[in-house]
């Protein structure tokens, strides 16, 4: 069980848009930057946004995130079918000096 | 480009110890700090470990403090993690990754590791 709370699971259809929820408290998201990541089937987690809102070079504007207080929120846009992964949001907890990660989000395109 | 290979798992008695490698290439491995994070099968990631670059400050996970100890050799760009008194708790693909500003940016493939008499 993780501080960081994701739904298990979301769905849409292809070119459509979904959201992907990481509630968390002032304590953890609310002081801290979040980082979110794609892990496809059987490989590493990869780095899809950071500081909150930020791209890496070589990933599409059709990901994007944001944060309020407590929460923090992955939108993908464009739906492909090659988007079918697990997605986690996590922070670096800075003032316990752990990493957290959320529960894990599985998408589904339909 | 960045690369971190890591090596060392298999299947261990428990109660036993293994010890899990990460060689790094393409950047330069003694200014980040690094990270192990593990993954149950069918499970969420785990942050287990972080070793500071130049190794002045080392924090764990409460499920593996105490039994498991991060270390790094600059000179050979690699990274380590000694596990101790291994449990069925942790089976797990353990993966290596840098960590940069306030991100793990780079993810080595994973070397998994089962606990099984």
């Amino acid at each position: 069980q993780s501080v960081l709370t994701q739904p298990p699971s979301v769905s849409a259809a292809p070119g459509q848009k979904v959201t992907i929820s990481c509630s968390g408290s002032s304590s953890n998201i609310g002081n801290n930057y979040v980082s979110w990541y794609q892990q496809l089937p059987g490989t590493a987690p990869k780095l899809l946004i950071y500081d909150n809102n930020k791209r890496p070079s070589g990933i599409p504007d059709r990901f994007s995130g944001s944060k309020s207080a407590t929460s923090a929120t992955l939108g993908i846009t464009g739906l492909q079918t090659g988007d079918e992964a697990d997605y986690y949001c996590a922070i670096w907890d800075s003032s316990l000096n752990i990493g957290v990660f959320g529960g894990g989000t599985k998408l589904t395109v339909l | 480009q960045v690369q971190l290979v890591e090596s060392g798992g298999g299947v261990v008695q428990p109660g036993r110890s293994l010890r899990l490698s990460c060689a790094a290439s393409g950047f330069t491995f003694s200014t980040y700090g690094m990270h192990w994070v593990r993954q149950a099968p069918g499970r969420r990631l785990e942050w287990v470990a972080v070793i500071w670059y130049d190794g002045s400050n080392k924090y764990y996970a409460d499920s593996v403090k105490g039994r498991f100890t991060i270390s790094r050799d600059n000179s050979k760009d690699t990274l380590y993690l000694q596990m101790d008194s291994l449990g069925a708790e942790d089976t797990a693909m353990y993966f290596c990754a840098r960590f940069a500003g306030n991100q793990w940016d780079s993810w080595g493939q994973g070397t998994l590791v089962t606990v099984s008499s």
